[in-house]
C-alpha cells in the first residue's frame, strides 16, 4: 500500500525553529515528487512547494519562498519542512502529498503546528 | 501564477439532488482540472483527475467535465456520506494551485 506518514503535532513558541517529516512506503520514495500544502481556515489549501527526492530539485510557490525550506533524504525515504524562525502565523495543518501526474493521488495524515507564546 | 476561482463557496441539497461545483482558471489549462474531497479531521482525497477520470474507488456518482479555463464536478445522486469540501486544483504549472473551497451540507 502506498502510503505518506508524518510526523506528530507540534507547539512551539515564536522564533523557535521546526523541522516536521513524511515518510513514504509502498512505493519508489526517489522517483515521485513530493508537495507540501498548508491548510488554514482562511485561506484554505495552498500549494507550498515540491521536491523531487531523486536528485533534490526543487521549486517553491512565490509565497513560501525564504520562509520554509523543503528538503529530502532520500536513503530513509523522508521529506521534510523546516521553518528557521516561527512565526504565529504559521499555525496550520501542513500536509505532504505524492504527486501524481499534475494532481496528487496520495496525502500524508497532516501534521498540525501551532505557534503561541 | 494561475488563479482558481470555485463555486459556490457552500452549497445545501437534498439526498438524492444533482450538485454541481466549478473552478475557473486564469488562464486555458487543457483538462488539469482535479478534484479533492475533505471530510472532517482528514486529508484531502482524489475523486477526479485530468478532468473527468475517476479515481480507482470512487463511486460513479460523481463525475468531472470540462478544460480549457472551466470545470465542473458533478454528484449525480447525492448521498449523505458526500458531506464534506470539495476542491479544485490547477496541476498545468508551478505552483499548483487549490480553489477556495466548496462546502457541502445536506438539506
Amino acid at each position: 500500500e502506498v502510503q505518506l506518514v508524518q510526523s506528530g503535532a507540534e507547539l512551539k513558541k515564536p522564533g523557535e525553529s521546526l523541522k516536521i517529516s513524511c515518510k513514504g512506503s509502498g512505493y519508489t520514495f526517489s522517483s515521485d515528487w513530493i508537495a507540501w500544502v498548508r491548510q488554514t481556515p482562511g485561506k484554505g489549501l495552498e500549494w507550498m512547494g515540491i521536491i523531487y527526492p531523486g536528485d533534490s530539485d526543487t521549486t517553491y510557490s512565490p509565497s513560501f519562498q525564504g520562509q520554509v525550506t523543503i528538503s529530502v533524504d532520500k536513503s530513509i525515504n523522508t521529506a521534510y519542512l523546516q521553518w528557521d524562525t516561527l512565526k504565529a502565523s504559521d499555525t496550520a495543518i501542513y500536509f505532504c502529498a505524492r504527486r501524481g501526474g499534475g494532481w496528487y493521488p496520495t496525502w500524508g495524515q497532516g501534521t498540525l503546528v501551532t505557534v503561541s507564546s | 501564477d494561475i488563479q482558481i476561482t470555485q463555486s459556490p463557496s457552500s452549497l445545501s441539497a437534498s439526498v438524492g439532488d444533482r450538485v454541481a461545483i466549478t473552478c475557473r482558471a486564469s488562464l486555458p489549462i487543457s483538462s488539469s482540472f482535479h478534484w479533492y474531497q475533505q471530510k472532517p479531521g482528514k486529508a484531502p482525497q482524489l475523486i477526479v483527475y485530468a478532468g473527468s477520470t475517476l479515481q480507482s474507488g470512487v463511486p460513479s456518482r460523481f463525475s468531472g467535465s470540462g478544460s480549457g479555463t472551466d470545470a465542473t464536478l458533478t454528484i449525480t445522486g447525492l448521498q449523505p456520506e458526500d458531506v464534506a469540501i470539495y476542491f479544485c486544483q490547477q496541476g498545468f504549472s508551478l505552483p499548483h494551485g487549490f480553489g477556495q473551497g466548496t462546502k457541502l451540507e445536506i438539506k
